[in-house]
């Protein structure tokens, strides 16, 4: 089925490790997002890419770095894990910001 | 400043009643607004959106919303909810410069039998 794929579904981490959480869509769609999921707080935006070769800040981007490989791929890495970085996180894309988003199905992340 | 509000945390209703999730928006121009909705474990998905037009939206799984301008408002309903439908609910707004949509802090619905 088409859609937004995220490896891995689930990962522990050591304070200090690093990772790179991987994300893939095939609905030819230009932008992408990195969002984490924390209870009671939503979703807060952490990068975007609006277009293949283009990478912007969101609201949260500290501790992040992250990569448009091409237009199918947006890779996020952790360079240096903290506990504060436990979370959910969703990679979504979008055709247009006015579209809608189409987001995968998480990555549950333990920092211990 | 652009901001979303859920008012309610969660809710709680009986299979068969009817159902109203509130969201209030603050956008300084006509607004692009989005409900998704999220089964435990998954991702979101999208429900339903307002760009223009007719005030009164339709979803998928028999959802709809109403734009209200006067109150700044975008409530979702169903009239009559089944136990499938026991997620959590999160309002949008877009878009706020650069691309980036702002969600709501989200509405978890529990359905009672």
């Amino acid at each position: 089925n088409a859609g937004v794929t995220q490896t891995p579904k689930f990962q522990v981490l050591k304070t200090g490790q690093s990772m790179t959480l991987q994300c893939a869509q095939d609905m030819n769609h230009n932008s992408m997002y990195w969002y984490r999921q924390d209870p009671g707080m939503g979703l807060r935006l952490i990068y975007y890419s609006a277009s293949e070769g283009t990478t912007d800040k969101g609201e949260v981007p500290n501790g992040y770095n992250v990569s448009r490989l091409n237009k199918r791929e947006f890779s996020l890495r952790l360079e240096s894990a903290a506990p504060s970085q436990t979370s959910v996180y969703f990679c979504a894309s979008g055709a247009t910001e006015t579209y809608g988003y189409t987001f995968g199905s998480g990555t549950r992340l333990t920092v211990v | 400043a652009q901001s979303v509000t859920q008012p309610d945390i969660h809710i709680t209703v009986s299979e068969g009643a009817s159902l109203e999730l509130r969201c209030n928006y603050s956008y300084g121009a006509t607004p692009y607004l989005f409900w998704y909705v999220q089964s435990p474990g998954q991702g979101l998905q999208l429900l339903l959106k307002y760009f223009s037009g007719d005030t009164l939206v339709q979803g998928i799984k028999g959802f709809e919303a109403e734009f209200k301008r006067s109150q700044s408002s975008f409530n979702l309903r169903k009239p009559s909810v089944h136990w499938s439908d026991a997620a959590e609910y999160f309002c949008a707004v877009g878009p706020t410069g650069g691309f980036k949509t702002i969600f709501g802090a989200g509405t978890r619905l529990f359905v009672k039998a």
